[in-house]
């Protein structure tokens, strides 16, 4: 089965920040790799997918990168509603396992 | 617009059933392979099951492998996940959701195991 590693598991930072956020696959998963955003009390919502394809409806200053077993998701300024708890799936093989999430908090 | 919708969520003692149901619409179901995710009270997310689009291959995450059964209905849109044998740390929203494009992911249904 494929781990993923996600890091870091919480931090705090300020609207207009850049934020990175890492994913590590415990092996190649063929840029099979979606970001998800949460909020406390609603469904996940997909940001990017294949790595790197923006989802529709979703800003710009969003951004995912990386191939092989590493990837990152970068906000580029962070915004007041950006504030939530972020996860990486992989989907390439079964069984599809997600990262731990990363809480995002406001500094 | 994908739209899944989940139902059949509720309270069970351990050891017991339940089956829970997504209904989808707004994209071709018989065509793509569909997931069951959950989320226990204050916790991650989880990737429970996968089926294809046939029906014909079913995995499961390691956690519910020989207690619970992903099926699907494509004349009804409909996809099932039957659970047996439940234990308290299956406590969690189910949700339902498609992978891929296009994507969709449902509201959820609770399912709390306790005695």
């Amino acid at each position: 089965d494929i781990q993923m590693t996600q890091s870091p598991s919480a931090m705090s930072a300020s609207v207009g920040d850049r934020v990175t956020i890492t994913c590590r696959a415990s092996q190649g998963i063929n840029n099979y790799l979606a970001w998800f955003q949460q909020k406390p009390g609603k469904v996940p919502k997909r940001l990017i997918y294949a790595a790197s394809s923006l989802q529709s409806g979703v800003p710009s200053r969003f951004s995912g990168s990386g191939s092989g077993t590493e990837f990152t998701l970068t906000i580029s300024s962070l915004q007041p509603e950006d504030f939530a708890t972020y996860y990486c799936l992989q989907d390439n093989s079964y069984p599809y396992t997600f990262g731990q999430g990363t809480k995002l908090e406001i500094k | 617009e994908v739209q899944l919708l989940e139902s059949g969520g509720g309270l069970v003692r351990p050891g017991g059933s339940l089956r829970l149901s997504c209904t989808a619409s707004g994209f071709t179901f018989s065509s793509y392979a569909m997931n069951w995710v959950r989320q226990a009270p204050g916790k991650g997310l989880e990737w429970v099951s996968a089926i294809s689009y046939s029906g014909n291959n079913a995995y499961h995450a390691d956690s519910v492998k020989g207690r619970f059964t992903i099926s699907r209905d494509n004349s009804k849109n409909t996809l099932f996940l039957q659970m047996n044998s439940l234990r308290v740390d299956d406590t969690a929203v189910y949700y339902c959701a498609k992978f891929g494009s296009p994507y969709g992911w449902g509201q959820g249904t609770l399912v709390t195991v306790s005695s």
